[in-house]
């Protein structure tokens, strides 16, 4: 069963649009919740969310935790073809006595001019 | 589908000792494997690509002496960090993509805490 869900799977927008990403997850002892944008090296960190309603913003891009509601978003306004890459949402949480980290399947935006 | 079984979760061992983290696509065929640590600040650096049938590929600045792999099989890939020191003591995550596809997203493994004390 998917501790992290990702919607929606893919999406193509044109540049200059808003785009709104979801990740809803479902785990006992979270720790965080993690945005990563998947570049050809490794993914790179954007954001990491412990803390209810507290935005956080790089730029164009800003995210948001529930933790009622066990979900989280990630924002992109005017977006660019740069932007075009798949976003992964991780959650972090302690199983088993150590830290765990799971990984949604992403999802994959593309921007076109 | 399209699951990546990472094992051990988590490993203690003692300073000069060797570990052996495996990285297991149960339900597709990974030609490549990819290893990664994770740093202190979230932030996942790539450490080598596992080829199956093949040597790896290593990132700059990662020793390959020190951190072996080995992809004998298209779901199986294996990191043995050799001679362990506190300093190795990290979070160490896998990715496969299935075989034929690849521009199709990763699939992640759940990740292996080493402690090296």
């Amino acid at each position: 069963e998917d501790k992290v869900v990702q919607s929606p799977l893919s999406l193509v927008v044109h540049e200059g649009d808003t785009v709104t990403l979801n990740c809803s997850y479902e785990v006992t002892n979270f720790r965080s919740l993690l945005w990563y944008k998947q570049e050809k090296k490794a993914p790179t960190f954007l954001f990491m969310l412990t803390s209810s309603g507290i935005e956080k913003k790089s730029g164009r891009l800003s995210s948001i935790l529930d933790k009622k509601e066990l979900f989280s978003i990630l924002n992109i306004t005017a977006t660019q073809t740069g932007d075009s890459a798949i976003y992964l949402c991780a959650l972090a949480y302690s199983g088993a006595g150590s830290y765990q980290l799971t990984f949604g399947k992403g999802t994959k935006l593309s921007v076109i001019p | 589908g399209a699951v990546v079984s990472q094992h051990p979760s988590r490993v203690i061992c003692k300073s000069g000792t060797s570990v052996k983290i495996e990285c297991r696509s149960l339900d597709f065929q990974a030609t490549t494997m990819f290893w990664y640590r994770q740093f202190p600040k979230k932030s996942l650096m790539l450490m080598a690509t596992s080829n199956e049938g093949s040597k790896a590929t290593y990132e700059q600045g990662v020793e390959k002496d020190k951190f072996l792999i080995n992809h004998a099989s298209l779901t199986l890939s294996t990191l043995t960090v050799t001679s362990a020191h506190p300093e190795d003591s990290s979070f160490y995550i896998c990715s496969a993509r299935v075989s034929g596809t690849p521009r199709s997203p990763l699939h992640f493994g759940n990740g292996t805490r080493l402690t090296v004390t």
